[in-house]
């Protein structure tokens, strides 16, 4: 069981670059979430989307774009770098219904210098 | 507003004691509430959760129980093994469509042989 698959798990980029962080899903789930984690601070939500189609967005959402390209995938892109945006991201889904967890990937760790 | 408030860490302690994590938490309504594991570099996986007043949730040793009167969900583990050591975070669901979670901060636990 996959369950969800983040690519890719490192990546170094330089101030301004950009970058698109992929997130897939194969349980079937609607909804679909990212976060970052950095020390201390726990996780936090940056967008989510609660259904195909939909996204919208959650804590820290600046500096961020989001697509959720069918059920299985939602992407997160960084479109010009920042050296605070160095954190560790973490893609997570959910089904319906209430008291349903939320599933997580492994993280993709991003270094940006 | 909802919020989550964990104890912080880290907590150190030997192979076979007693481990007790306190969660509190702020929310309107009935929310869920959830215990997460993560290990050295991995994701967060789902340890154990409750949906409504005192269910008491239960996995690997772990129990936590839903105490509405007090708003906690303190987890508490019989005797800890070396194993158990990662960071521990408590979640709500405070019940939206959304499914969005609120993260405590974590609690690193190191179990010593």
């Amino acid at each position: 069981n996959a369950g969800v698959t983040q690519t890719p798990k490192f990546q170094v980029l330089k101030t301004g670059q950009s970058m698109t962080l992929q997130c897939a899903q194969d349980m079937n789930h609607n909804s679909m979430y990212w976060y970052r984690q950095d020390p201390g601070m726990g996780l936090r939500l940056i967008y989510y989307s609660a259904s195909e189609g939909t996204t919208d967005k959650g804590e820290v959402p600046n500096g961020y774009n989001v697509s959720r390209l069918n059920k299985r995938e939602f992407s997160l892109r960084l479109e010009s770098a920042a050296p605070s945006q160095t954190s560790v991201y973490f893609c997570a889904s959910r089904a319906l219904g209430n008291g349903q967890p939320q599933h997580f990937g492994d993280g993709t760790r991003l270094s940006i210098l | 507003g909802n919020s989550v408030t964990q104890m912080e860490g880290p907590v150190t302690l030997s192979e076979e004691a007693f481990l007790t994590i306190n969660c509190t938490y702020t929310a309107t309504g009935y929310p869920s509430l959830f215990w997460y594991v993560q290990y050295p570099g991995e994701g967060l996986q789902l340890l154990l959760k409750a949906t409504k007043a005192d269910d008491k949730g239960s996995n690997k040793g772990f129990e936590a129980t839903y105490r509405k009167e007090t708003t906690s969900f303190h987890l508490e583990k019989g005797s800890v093994q070396v194993s158990d050591s990662a960071v521990y975070f408590c979640a709500l669901d405070y019940g939206g469509s959304q499914g969005n979670l609120i993260f405590g901060k974590g609690t690193k636990l190191s179990v010593k042989p």
